[in-house]
């Protein structure tokens, strides 16, 4: 059984603050990790998908590290505005083509 | 291009009953995946179709569950007979090749009464 483990569970920042949050996952088989940005009754938005040890990844105010030795990732957003408010998934790909998700972060930014 | 589009958005159905649910992939991609998200759990996945075979159904929770792809085209995912246990977010996903970006459908939220 994989363990994708995300943290915190759910954040409060005001408008304006930058934030990051961990996925942690298992080191071994690493094949790619993915990250999501998923508002409720919406698709799930893919971000970003990282292969390689030490990959950063960036998409406007937003980005993510990767470190598949030690089995975390953090994804930070820099600059938090109203509409970045929206669960943040990611999720694990060894060998086989499943993904396996962690618990999500919820993220609230108020104005 | 249109993206991944699931239908029914929404069912509300009693226990016992049949519900399926339908994916069309975005055009051209021959990786069709299921998931299911259960009240406060994870993301889960169901199974793996490479054009109309299916490539992996480990998480298929049980013989109730019976995916299809005929053609390998859209594919239905059908629920026979539905439990309360069944209940959730119902998720497809699709992708051109085997690695990469998986591309996720609005989900239809199953209800089991």
């Amino acid at each position: 059984i994989l363990n994708v483990e995300q943290s915190p569970q759910s954040l409060h920042v005001q408008e304006g603050d930058s934030t990051n949050f961990t996925c942690s996952f298992p080191s071994s088989n690493f094949y790619a990790l993915h990250w999501y940005r998923w508002e409720t009754a919406k698709s799930p938005e893919a971000l970003f998908v990282m292969t390689l040890n030490g990959d950063e990844k960036k998409k406007g105010r937003i980005s993510a590290t990767l470190n598949t030795k030690e089995g975390y990732s953090y994804l930070y957003i820099k600059g938090s505005q109203p509409e970045d408010s929206a669960t943040y998934l990611c999720a694990f790909n060894n060998a086989g083509n499943m993904l396996t998700f962690g618990g999500g972060t919820r993220l609230m930014v108020k104005p | 291009e249109a993206g991944v589009t699931q239908f029914p958005s929404h069912s509300v159905i009693e226990k016992g009953q049949t519900v399926t649910l339908r994916c069309d992939p975005i055009s051209g991609h021959d990786n069709l995946y299921w998931y299911r998200r259960v009240m406060g759990k994870e993301i889960k996945f169901l199974l793996h179709f490479v054009k109309e075979s299916k490539q992996d159904e480990s998480g298929m929770p049980n013989n109730r569950f019976l995916a299809e792809r005929t053609g390998g085209t859209y594919s239905t995912l059908k629920v026979q007979p539905a439990e309360l246990e069944d209940s959730g977010v119902y998720f497809c996903a699709s992708s051109p090749g085997t690695v990469g970006t998986q591309y996720f459908g609005p989900g239809t939220r199953l209800l089991v009464l």
